[in-house]
């Protein structure tokens, strides 16, 4: 069972290049998130889905976009990339039927905007 | 606007003492609390977790405590050990308006467990 695995690893970017960070799971939960963390931040959310075809806004959306297909995959786009989007990114998934559960997440995609 | 606050950036703590790290939390909507541990270079892992029912859960050396009225959630770590030296998030978690439901985290604090 892999749970939760985003890939890349690691990129860099120059500003203005696009990119996606592709996240999937195969646990069959139907909450994902894509969160950010930048250096002695916590874990800012950007984007949320609570089952394929729903996505919504979480904290810091601008500057990304979703979409949520299947259940089991929610790529991250960035589509303009500039120096304030370089942070490491996790994706993270939940079942979402019961409310009281722990979300998985992924090792990390670290991302750097030059 | 910040829903989950963890005050202290940092902890140290000898080996074999006591580690109890804090958070505060602003909105009356979250139901359910988790504590997450995260090593460099790694995602954050599944520690331990209180439903608002509740005001304390333990597992192992790990308990947490629920003070609803205060808004006030606290992990203990009794004894603690050099391998629980990491960063410690604090989340929370509860139904929107519209009905789905946010995993909101803290800034985390570094705890240091000197041998």
């Amino acid at each position: 069972n892999a749970g939760v695995t985003q890939t890349p690893k690691f990129r860099i970017l120059k500003i203005g290049q696009s990119m996606t960070l592709q996240c999937t799971q195969d646990m069959n939960h139907n909450y994902m998130y894509w969160y950010r963390q930048d250096p002695g931040m916590g874990l800012k959310l950007i984007y949320y889905s609570v089952g394929a075809g729903i996505t919504d806004k979480g904290e810091v959306p601008n500057g990304y976009n979703v979409s949520r297909s299947t259940t089991e995959d929610f790529p991250l786009r960035l589509e303009l990339a500039a120096p304030s989007q370089t942070s490491v990114y996790f994706c993270a998934s939940r079942p979402g039927t019961v409310t009281n559960t722990e979300a998985f997440f992924g090792q990390g995609t670290r991302l750097t905007v030059v | 606007d910040q829903q989950v606050k963890q005050n202290s950036p940092s902890l140290s703590v000898q080996e074999g003492r006591i580690s109890i790290l804090n958070c505060d939390y602003t909105n009356s909507m979250f139901d359910y609390f988790l504590w997450y541990k995260k090593y460099p270079a790694e995602g954050p892992t599944f520690l331990i977790s209180i439903s608002s029912i509740k005001d304390k859960n333990e597992d192992g050396r790990f308990t947490v405590f629920l003070n609803k009225s205060a808004k006030h959630l606290s992990l203990h770590i009794v004894p603690s050990q050099p391998g629980d030296s990491a960063v410690y998030f604090c989340a929370a978690s509860g139904l929107t308006q519209g009905g789905s439901e946010k995993l909101v985290f803290g800034k985390g604090t570094k705890l240091t467990v000197n041998p």
